[in-house]
């Protein structure tokens, strides 16, 4: 079974300043996908990047970037420039390639922003 | 944009009553699912359903749960005896056909149980 895991239940960083976030994760298959989904205090889940496995060029939307290591089976979020808004739950999943599609989260990093 | 609408956005109800939980999906997906995360925890695979039939359901999603497609609009889990642990945000999500697409979430349902 596929296993997520985000070992810092909390992290903070200063306004302007960069974090990264840290996830990895355990699975025998070859072919599968890997997300970030930011919860702010609403608790909705939204979609911040996505990540394909069978591509080696890491995923950037804007501020945030991944660090896709397939080998390692790490998957880290870079969030540059970091801003007031950025602040929330942030949760790394896996989907594997499959019709069903379910995805499998890691237990969240809470994520604070300092003015 | 489109969006996953989800209704109520807070039910409370008494243990042992049934709860019926709406979700509205995208309207071009094909692909449907709830989540449940407890408050504090990570959240949680229940169910997914495609083409009107449950494809995959977790260990969580025992008897006491059941989930309809009833128009070809509207997503429904209900829950027919609820428990105190079954207090819980839910969430239900939505995709396109194609595999590795985005699931995209609706708000959630936030579930208390007294």
């Amino acid at each position: 079974a596929q296993t997520v895991t985000q070992s810092q239940p909390e992290m903070s960083v200063q306004e302007a300043e960069t974090v990264t976030l840290s996830c990895t994760y355990d699975t025998s298959e070859n072919n599968y996908y890997l997300f970030w989904y930011k919860q702010p205090p609403s608790r909705q889940m939204i979609l911040v990047i996505r990540q394909e496995a069978y591509k080696q060029q890491n995923a950037t939307e804007n501020r945030f970037s991944v660090n896709f290591q397939k080998a390692a089976k790490s998957f880290s979020l870079k969030i540059s420039d970091s801003q007031l808004g950025d602040t929330a739950m942030y949760f790394c999943a896996f989907m594997k390639h499959n019709q069903g599609g379910k995805l499998i989260f890691g237990q969240g990093t809470e994520l604070s922003v300092k003015p | 944009e489109p969006e996953v609408t989800q209704t109520p956005s807070h039910q409370v109800t008494q243990m042992g009553q049934e709860v019926i939980l709406r979700c509205v999906p995208i309207s071009n997906h094909l692909y449907f699912y709830w989540y449940r995360q407890i408050l504090g925890q990570k959240v949680e695979f229940l169910v997914s359903f495609y083409n009107n039939e449950i494809s995959e359901k977790s260990e969580i999603f025992d008897d006491q749960f059941s989930v309809e497609r009833p128009d070809g609009s509207n997503f429904t889990l209900k829950i027919r005896s609820t428990k105190l642990e079954d207090s819980a945000m839910y969430f239900c999500a939505s995709r396109p056909t194609t595999v590795g697409d985005t699931q995209y979430f609706g708000p959630g349902t936030r579930l208390t149980v007294l």
